[in-house]
């Protein structure tokens, strides 16, 4: 199964806002209301920051946001923070009962 | 304390079976809450899901590599494993264990991941 297409790397300064795209097709994204979003900083685990396309677990900063439009789902974040410079990867289920992750999108802070 | 550890070789000889153990702390295995699944991320590279499982033993795989896993759940323990076969340098990552809940396909809980080596 084919990743999910994420730019390779985006930035922004503190305080401003950036947004991630993640482009399936109707077998995943757009065929479910099931992208989640993970953020990972090096050498560390993945963490879950969005599910479910646009929900935010316990704990999880509301700077953070998700929402999906037809094939493309979109993380956007708010008032960036140094905090935030992390890799960040979206993760859709399919339609053959499988997840498929995308290729990660590095976040810069400027 | 709620944990996933990740146990098992971190190097293993071409051809040979990886064989990784995921001991599940706080949490029963046998919850109907959640799922249990394996995912790797290659040196420098992205996530790549392996597979899931259900406590009653039922099994999602990743087609890519379906052919050559078995995730399977402890019988006695409060664990659940993956094997992959015939590997080869390809097969060289970090390997996560992750916790999904039932009624989504997000993982909420992960290991701190251990690396493993494909190498003679």
């Amino acid at each position: 199964q084919s990743a999910l297409t994420q730019p390779a790397s985006v930035s922004g300064s503190p305080g401003q806002s950036i947004t991630i795209s993640c482009t399936g097709t109707s077998s995943n994204v757009g065929g479910f209301n099931y992208v989640s979003w993970y953020q990972q900083h090096p050498g560390r685990a993945p963490k879950l920051m969005i599910y479910n396309v646009d929900n935010r677990p316990s704990g999880v900063s509301n700077r953070f946001s998700g929402s999906k439009s037809g094939n493309t789902a979109s993380l956007t974040i708010s008032g960036l923070q140094a905090e935030d410079e992390a890799h960040f990867y979206c993760c859709s289920y399919t339609t053959s009962a499988t997840l498929v992750f995308g290729g990660g999108t590095k976040l810069t802070v400027l | 304390q709620l944990q996933l550890q990740e146990s098992g070789p971190g190097l293993v000889m071409p051809s040979e079976t990886l064989s990784l153990t995921c001991i599940v702390s706080g949490v029963s295995i046998s919850s109907t809450s959640y799922y249990w699944g394996w995912i790797r991320q290659p040196p420098g590279k992205g996530l790549e899901w392996i597979g899931t499982i259900y406590y009653s033993g039922s099994t999602y795989y990743n087609p890519t590599l379906k052919s050559r896993v078995t995730i399977s759940v402890g019988t006695s323990k409060n664990q659940f494993s993956l094997k992959l076969n015939s590997v080869t340098a390809a097969d060289t990552a970090v390997y996560f264990c992750a916790r999904r809940y039932s009624s989504n396909f997000s993982f909420d809980l992960w290991g701190q991941g251990t690396l493993v080596t494909v190498s003679s």
